[in-house]
């Protein structure tokens, strides 16, 4: 069964301070890593992705890395705000097809 | 930008009765069309994966005749829940796959069954 694993399930940080979110996954034929932020009521909203050919992808306060060897992924969350308390999803797939979703976590940031 | 439209956002519908939901791709062409379900805690289930000028891959436990699927166009699909029971309650997913591999999601259609 292809399984993407997220931890933490919830995690509290300070306002400022730096949020990590780690994934691993099994299926070596995986090569799409997109994150999703999710607000209560709303849809998953594509946060950062990365392919696997790359180990890292930065977009302003968000970085993703990607290790092909051990199969995990990461998000890293600089300076984070209270505006980005939500609930964030990893997946994987192949070229984007047939999103497998990680558990989820949820962040709360205080101010 | 890449934005994709689901109604209606939330629908309140009578066990046994059957409701359509819509997604429409605004700003890309969507090469696929995969729907999912989400449920109250928050895990997701694939139910099929759509491809223009294709056929429609249902995933196991979700069948054309419960919920039938068309995608007549790059930009426009539509899901129908035939004959709802409570099982069949959560947030459904339309996510439209572009050209460069991303997914885009819509805000979801929130289905209570009563």
């Amino acid at each position: 069964q292809q399984q993407v694993r997220q931890s933490p399930q919830s995690l509290t940080v300070w306002e400022g301070g730096t949020t990590v979110l780690t994934c691993s996954y099994e299926d070596s034929t995986f090569n799409y890593f997109p994150w999703y932020q999710q607000f209560p009521g709303e849809g998953p909203a594509l946060l950062i992705s990365i392919l696997s050919v790359s180990d890292k992808k930065e977009d302003g306060r968000f970085t993703t890395f990607f290790n092909k060897r051990e199969k995990k992924l990461s998000l890293h969350i600089i300076d984070s705000q209270p505006g980005d308390s939500a609930t964030y999803f990893c997946a994987a797939s192949h070229m984007g097809y047939k999103l497998t979703f990680g558990t989820g976590t949820s962040l709360l940031v205080d101010p | 930008g890449a934005l994709v439209y689901q109604y209606p956002r939330r629908t309140i519908c009578k066990s046994g009765t059957s409701m359509r939901m819509e997604c429409q791709a605004v700003g890309f062409q969507a090469t696929s069309v995969a729907w999912y379900r989400q449920s109250p805690q928050k895990t997701f289930e694939l139910i099929a994966l759509s491809t223009v000028n294709s056929a429609i891959k249902y995933e196991q436990n979700f069948t054309q005749e419960k919920f039938p699927i068309s995608h007549p166009n790059l930009s426009f699909s539509s899901m129908t829940v035939l004959n709802a029971y409570l099982e069949d309650r959560g947030l459904y997913l339309c996510g439209a796959l572009g050209q460069n591999t991303e997914v885009f999601f819509g805000k979801g259609t929130r289905l209570t069954v009563v």
